[in-house]
């Protein structure tokens, strides 16, 4: 089956523009979460959302990221006045979270790039 | 702030021995442990996933969780240098829901 898709794949923008990322996850997982990774270090957990709960958003950065999921399916998360630390490859991962199956499978990521 | 620690390597292994990579975590009521597989340039893919006490093989691979010891491992039989890649150990936290990863560990494997 289909796996989890983002677009778009890269991204370049300019200090102070407003960027969105899309994530689509695999059909039927109620869990979506987010992540970003810079170059050669580990993942930095974002977000996260699980069914019609209030979304985790204890490790977004800042007030100029935001995330919503409509629908229980895809996400969008946005970043507002880019800086140049925002440049990462930014991941989105979804999961079954039911039946006791938790494994997250991830997107290809986005990487974005501020200049 | 719960956590998952792993050493960051790089761990060297010869083609055709065994890589042991090991990972504890700080959240004793954990249940879920996970295996993911980074090649440099691409996203984690998951390699194993365990839930209960013990061994847990597929293929080359085998996870091992001890919950009293607070320690889960991952053994590749026969490496390979396609296995030559980073390896993150994650954990669902027990509370909160989410997942944890660690920092993950650099294996390569020299021919």
């Amino acid at each position: 089956g289909a796996g989890v898709s983002q677009s778009p794949s890269n991204k370049v923008t300019e200090k102070g523009k407003d960027v969105e990322l899309r994530c689509d996850p695999i059909s039927g997982h109620t869990a979506l979460y987010w992540y970003r990774q810079s170059l050669g270090q580990g993942l930095e957990f974002l977000i996260y959302f699980q069914g019609n709960s209030a979304p985790d958003k204890s490790g977004l950065p800042s007030d100029r990221f935001s995330a919503e999921r409509t629908g229980g399916s895809v996400s969008t998360l946005t970043i507002q006045r880019t800086q140049q630390e925002d440049s990462a490859v930014y991941l989105c991962a979804s999961s079954l979270d039911s039946g006791g199956a938790y494994e997250q499978y991830f997107g290809p990521g986005t990487r974005l790039t501020v200049t | 702030q719960k956590e998952v620690e792993q050493n960051s390597g790089p761990l060297s292994v010869p083609e055709g021995a065994i890589a042991s990579l090991n990972c504890t975590y700080s959240d004793r009521g954990s249940q879920s442990f996970f295996w993911y597989r980074q090649y440099s340039g691409k996203s984690p893919e998951l390699i194993m996933f365990i839930y209960s006490n013990g061994d847990k093989e597929d293929g080359r691979f085998t996870a091992q969780l001890n919950k009293a010891s607070q320690y889960v491992s991952l053994l590749i039989r026969d490496s390979q240098p396609s296995d030559s890649a980073t390896y993150l150990c994650a954990v669902r936290d027990s509370s909160a829901s989410k997942i944890i990863f660690g920092s993950g560990t650099r294996l390569s494997i020299r021919p």
